[in-house]
């Protein structure tokens, strides 16, 4: 059974960046048939996706997120990784990890989501 | 970039009731169009994918419509556990992918 942990800091001081893992289990990262992703929702708001990643390492990114974001990947420990720059308070959100396929690009797979809070 | 605008932005229904909600997006996107359902405190679960096709193990009162620009999302017969808040989702091939602004469901 596939599962997908974030974890990571909890809170993050404005300016700072926000660094997140999620650690997949029960299945393979480097499975040519999925990209790897992070999708964030502020307190009380919709959705929002950040960017996603293949195995290989190909990145995709929210244009409006563009500028601040890093996904990495370590086909080694089965994690990725999320850098957000530059935080302020708009970025407060659950942060959630998540799978999808390559060809319908549908989010069947998501993690529990971690709530990281950006204040001093 | 493509926007999605989801309708409406809550709701109040019956048990029993048929329930529509619409996204269109700015621009065509053929049938590229998924929807979720999400309750309070846990993360969206995928009910529908490419506008039409009902993701397994989800109930048959839920279906979904539409190509080009509007979709539609249907819950034939609104039940008690139904209460949450739906968005659609668009993608392209990049991949990017956009959510509408949800749509909170609710019993009257």
């Amino acid at each position: 059974q596939l599962q997908l942990q974030e974890s990571g800091p909890g809170l993050v001081k404005p300016s700072e960046t926000l660094s997140l893992t999620c650690t997949v289990s029960g299945g393979s990262i480097s499975s040519s048939s999925y990209y790897w992703g992070w999708i964030r929702q502020p307190p009380g708001k919709g959705l929002e996706w950040i960017g996603s990643i293949y195995y290989s390492g190909s990145t995709y990114y929210n244009p409006s997120l563009k500028s601040r974001v890093t996904i990495s990947v370590d086909t080694s420990k089965n994690q990725f990784s999320l850098k957000l720059s530059s935080v302020t308070a708009a970025d407060t959100a659950v942060y959630y990890c998540a799978r999808h396929l390559t060809g319908v690009i549908a989010v069947a797979f998501w993690g529990q989501g971690t709530l990281v809070t950006v204040s001093s | 970039d493509i926007q999605m605008t989801q309708s409406p932005s809550s709701l109040s229904a019956s048990v029993g009731d048929r329930v529509t909600i619409t996204c269109q997006a700015s621009q065509d996107i053929s049938n590229y169009l998924n929807w979720y359902q999400q309750k309070p405190g846990k993360a969206p679960k995928l009910l529908i994918y490419d506008a039409s096709n009902l993701e397994t193990g989800v109930p048959s009162r839920f279906s979904g419509s539409g190509s080009g620009t509007d979709f539609t999302f249907t819950i034939s017969s609104l039940q008690p556990e139904d209460i949450a808040t739906y968005y659609c989702q668009q993608y392209d091939n990049l991949p990017q992918l956009t959510f509408g602004g949800g749509t909170k469901v609710e019993i009257k």
